[in-house]
């Protein structure tokens, strides 16, 4: 069954980095890009951008431009999102998720989340 | 970015009850729509993707439709499990979510 098992909550001082790792099963890794969504405490979703699995390609969110990096390990079906510069804002909860791919654009399976916590 | 909204921002209803949500792009985006659902202290679960096509496993009293700016979401019998905010995503040009639609049981 498709698995995606993201790493453990993060504390962080602002103007730190935090890299999250997300790692998948049950499909094979290359066909799919990988999703992240970001959700502050009590608000909505927020779209931060894609990687490509196959090719390493990505396209982020505009506001994240320059803060943040995504990438992939094909030889362990590990896709990572790493966001520098941390803010008191970037606390969230940040959710990996499976797609787009050439089946559809939408995100069909999720990572159970993982909180950061940035604060001084 | 395209912007997209939500209506109502909440809701509460019977179990039973018919329940729509309405989601507007600020642009056409033919039918690049998705719908999820999220459950407090969930990840958000894929319910309706491409508008209107029921995502596999997914119970048969939700249903999705609209193409262009206006798209509707039904939960045709609504029922104790259903509370959950529900969000509308587009991915015409990058991908933004809709504010969401918390319901709840009257």
């Amino acid at each position: 069954q498709v698995q995606l098992v993201q790493s453990g909550a993060e504390v962080k001082k602002p103007g730190a980095s935090v890299k999250v790792s997300c790692k998948a099963s049950g499909y094979t890794f290359t066909s799919y890009g990988i999703s992240w969504v970001r959700q502050a405490p009590g608000q909505g979703l927020e779209w931060m951008g894609w990687i490509s699995a196959y090719n390493g390609n990505t396209n982020y969110a505009q506001k994240l431009q320059g803060r943040v990096t995504m990438t992939t390990d094909t030889s362990t079906s590990t896709a990572y999102m790493e966001l520098r510069s941390l803010r008191s804002d970037d606390t969230a909860v940040y959710y990996c998720a499976r797609g787009p791919s050439a089946y559809g654009d939408q995100n069909d399976y999720w990572g159970q989340g993982t909180l950061v916590t940035v604060s001084s | 970015d395209i912007q997209m909204t939500q209506s109502p921002s909440s809701l509460s209803a019977s179990v039973g009850d018919r329940v729509t949500i309405t989601c507007q792009a600020s642009q056409d985006i033919s039918n690049y729509l998705n719908w999820y659902q999220q459950k407090p202290g969930k990840a958000p679960k894929l319910l309706i993707y491409d508008a209107s096509n029921l995502e596999t496993g997914v119970p048969s009293r939700f249903s999705g439709s609209g193409s262009g700016t206006d798209f509707t979401f039904t939960i045709s019998s609504l029922q104790p499990e259903d509370i959950a905010t529900y969000y509308c995503q587009q991915y015409d040009n990058v991908v933004t979510f809709g504010p969401g639609t918390k319901v709840d049981i009257k």
